[in-house]
């Protein structure tokens, strides 16, 4: 079973930058799409984009000025940056496989997800 | 405000049925048979119960199924247990490469 583990700050200031890392365990991150997903609190779900092992993204529209993410095969991990932050952006952020791998277009494997507070 | 619309809340007793429902536009459900649904209990990682409208992953009860009809998704949970009280999420791919959830559904087991 692969495990996805999120990590980085858990406080960011407004308009400064969020950074958070995945490492994907017991498993290869080639040959995947992963994708980042955040939840504000009593809020839905919210995909924000995702990155293929080749490099190549795809990212939320509504999002997509202020997102950047990358992938690291040598260290089977991942990582998203999301600019000028503002409290809107407060969240629990997780790392999900998919879409588009085994399931279609599902996202079969979440990690625990890490809070983010954009606050001063 | 969620792309997709799902009802805030359902219950149901034990060994009864639930059905939760999940309303798109012709740009997402409507437009593919992309939907999935996740099981969430709080403090632990979502779990994919239901893709591409009515597949189940290895090791998911058939007590969960989907279906779809126009716009509308729905997510069934027969013979209910007191281990499905969760949230539930419905998700589907829309149009320009994107995909959206709903609100989520949060399920009480009386």
């Amino acid at each position: 079973q692969v495990y996805l583990q999120e990590s980085g700050p858990g406080l960011v200031k407004p308009s400064e930058t969020l950074s958070l890392t995945c490492t994907v365990s017991d498993g290869s991150i080639n040959n995947y799409y992963w994708s980042w997903i955040r939840q504000p609190a009593g809020k839905g779900l919210e995909w924000i984009g995702r990155v293929y092992s080749s490099g190549s993204t795809n990212y939320n529209p509504s999002l997509q000025s202020r997102v950047t993410m990358s992938v690291d095969t040598s260290m089977n991990q991942l990582s998203l940056r999301l600019s000028s932050v503002t409290a809107a952006d407060t969240a629990v952020y997780y790392c999900v496989r998919g879409p588009g791998g085994p399931t279609g277009e599902a996202f079969d494997i979440w990690g625990q997800g890490t809070t983010v507070t954009a606050s001063s | 405000q969620s792309a997709l619309t799902q009802p805030p809340s359902a219950s149901g007793s034990p060994g009864q049925s639930v059905t939760i429902s999940c309303t798109g536009t012709s740009s997402d459900v409507g437009a593919y048979n992309h939907v999935s649904w996740y099981q969430h209990h709080p403090g632990k990682a979502p779990k994919l119960l239901i893709y591409e409208v009515s597949k189940r992953p290895s090791g998911v009860p058939d007590r969960f199924s989907g279906s779809k009809s126009g716009n509308t998704a729905s997510l069934t949970v027969s013979g209910l247990q007191a281990e499905d009280e969760a949230h539930y999420y419905c998700s589907s791919h829309a149009v320009n490469r994107n995909w959206v959830f709903g609100g989520g559904t949060e399920l009480t087991v009386l």
